[in-house]
């Protein structure tokens, strides 16, 4: 009921590409689900977030697309940079889980030039 | 703002010693999140404060782990005796509301 399962573990794109990155939740009491970007030897920022009440939201190259019936959520990215690659995180929380978030197990996204 | 500091970066130290992180978190946050960071385990939280109080520590591991936070700008993360499976990189967090968390550049701790 707390996990939060991420996939791909990891993930090769061209410069320009629309990488994808997919996570999925249990709690149905979840209501705050946000994405983290982790460079190396720096801590996870915050990205981009979504509540379940819009299907999607963008800011500047990255969106998130969310589907409640099917407990799932997303992040593309587009016109994706060498400078996007990092690991990435999905994170579920809110509702009944006070100021937990669990996290996914991230993805290490790589972007080639 | 500074962001959330934690100290040290980086702590080697042997089996069995105490060990010590620190963190200040973002000025005006009432919540402060410990998280413990490694390969197999991913992004665990340990503890989380609000108003400096703790409110859920179910994810400290064992006894040999304790936090602290006295006041609304420090907080500790105490491991005594330390072990070699602690190794792992600590991050402490903020946030003024209970979701939107401000991680801080954590410390590598390796315990030998």
């Amino acid at each position: 009921q707390q996990q939060v399962k991420q996939s791909p573990q990891s993930l090769i794109v061209q410069k320009g590409g629309i990488p994808i990155i997919n996570c999925a939740y249990e709690n149905t009491a979840f209501d705050y689900f946000p994405w983290y970007q982790q460079f190396p030897g720096k801590g996870p920022a915050l990205l981009i977030a979504i509540r379940p009440d819009v299907s999607e939201k963008k800011e500047g190259r990255f969106t998130i697309s969310f589907n409640k019936s099917a407990k799932q959520f997303s992040l593309h990215i587009m016109d994706s940079q060498p400078g996007d690659s990092a690991t990435y995180f999905c994170a579920a929380g809110g509702g009944n889980q006070g100021g937990k978030l669990i996290f996914g197990q991230g993805t290490e996204l790589s972007v080639k030039p | 703002d500074a962001g959330v500091i934690q100290s040290p970066r980086h702590e080697v130290t042997e089996m069995g010693q105490e060990v010590t992180l620190r963190c200040k978190p973002i000025s005006g946050h009432d919540y402060l999140f410990w998280y413990r960071q490694t390969m197999m385990r991913g992004l665990e939280l340990l503890i989380y404060f609000n108003n400096n109080v703790p409110i859920d520590d179910s994810g400290m591991p064992e006894d040999r782990f304790s936090a602290k936070m006295p006041n609304a700008s420090f907080s500790t993360l105490k491991i005594q005796p330390s072990e070699p499976r602690d190794s792992a990189v600590y991050f402490c967090a903020s946030s003024k509301y209970r979701t939107e968390a401000f991680f801080g550049q954590g410390t590598r701790l390796t315990v030998v």
